[in-house]
């Protein structure tokens, strides 16, 4: 069985300082690990993707995420947040046949 | 823009009536998902289709239906509605399952009263 977990479901920083997403998995196989982005009434934004290539692995508009085995975790990061990063946030984990979401984290940014 | 497209965009009907949704995937995606996104639900993963097969189902609900053609576009049909089937409802594809990325269309806003 697979599984999820994003530790907060809302973050709220200020513009210009960094911003952190956890997100920890579970799952029975080698897994691929997405983030996705949603913008207010918008569809979702694939933002990054691991496949076991590497596990620091770099996405659009600055965002990256590190892939820790160990600790399964699979944590989104950003050096300096912007307004325009303020949406919903999905960390979602695939096998060869299954995909699930967690349950995202709504980042606010503050001015 | 993803290439995925749904139709419509936005729809409003009374409770008891049937609708269908519309998705066109992107070109040479193979799978189809559809899911639904409300406040108080969140993201919820409703059914998958690979090349015209139902392959994966979720919470969708008996009322519920959905079909993939042989064109590859896909069909969500939701009848005997009810105030709280009011949601979003995502349409997305994949090249292939599991490990491909998905990609989302916009959304068709559907609201029930």
């Amino acid at each position: 069985a697979q599984s999820v977990t994003q530790l907060d479901s809302h973050v709220s920083v200020s513009e210009g300082t960094p911003v952190l997403l956890r997100c920890n998995y579970s799952s029975s196989y080698s897994p691929s690990l997405f983030w996705y982005v949603q913008h207010p009434n918008k569809g979702l934004q694939l933002l990054l993707k691991y496949t076991s290539a590497a596990t620091l692995v770099k996405g659009i508009n600055g965002f990256e995420a590190e892939f820790k085995k160990s600790e399964t975790s699979f944590h989104l990061t950003k050096p300096s947040a912007h307004m325009s990063d303020a949406a919903e946030y999905f960390c979602v984990v695939s096998d060869d046949y299954k995909l699930s979401f967690g349950a995202g984290t709504t980042v606010t940014v503050r001015a | 823009d993803s290439g995925v497209t749904q139709t419509p965009k936005h729809l409003i009907t009374a409770t008891g009536q049937r609708v269908t949704l519309r998705c066109s995937p992107r070109s040479g995606d193979l799978s189809v998902y559809w899911y639904q996104q409300s406040l108080d639900q969140g993201l919820q993963f409703l059914i998958q289709y690979y090349n015209g097969e139902e392959r994966a189902k979720g919470n969708i609900l008996e009322r519920f239906s959905a079909q993939q053609f042989p064109d590859l576009h896909s069909e969500l049909n939701l009848s005997s509605l009810e105030l709280g089937d009011s949601a979003l409802y995502f349409c997305a594809s994949s090249e292939g399952q599991g490990r491909n990325t998905i990609y989302f269309g916009e959304g068709s806003w559907l609201t029930v009263v």
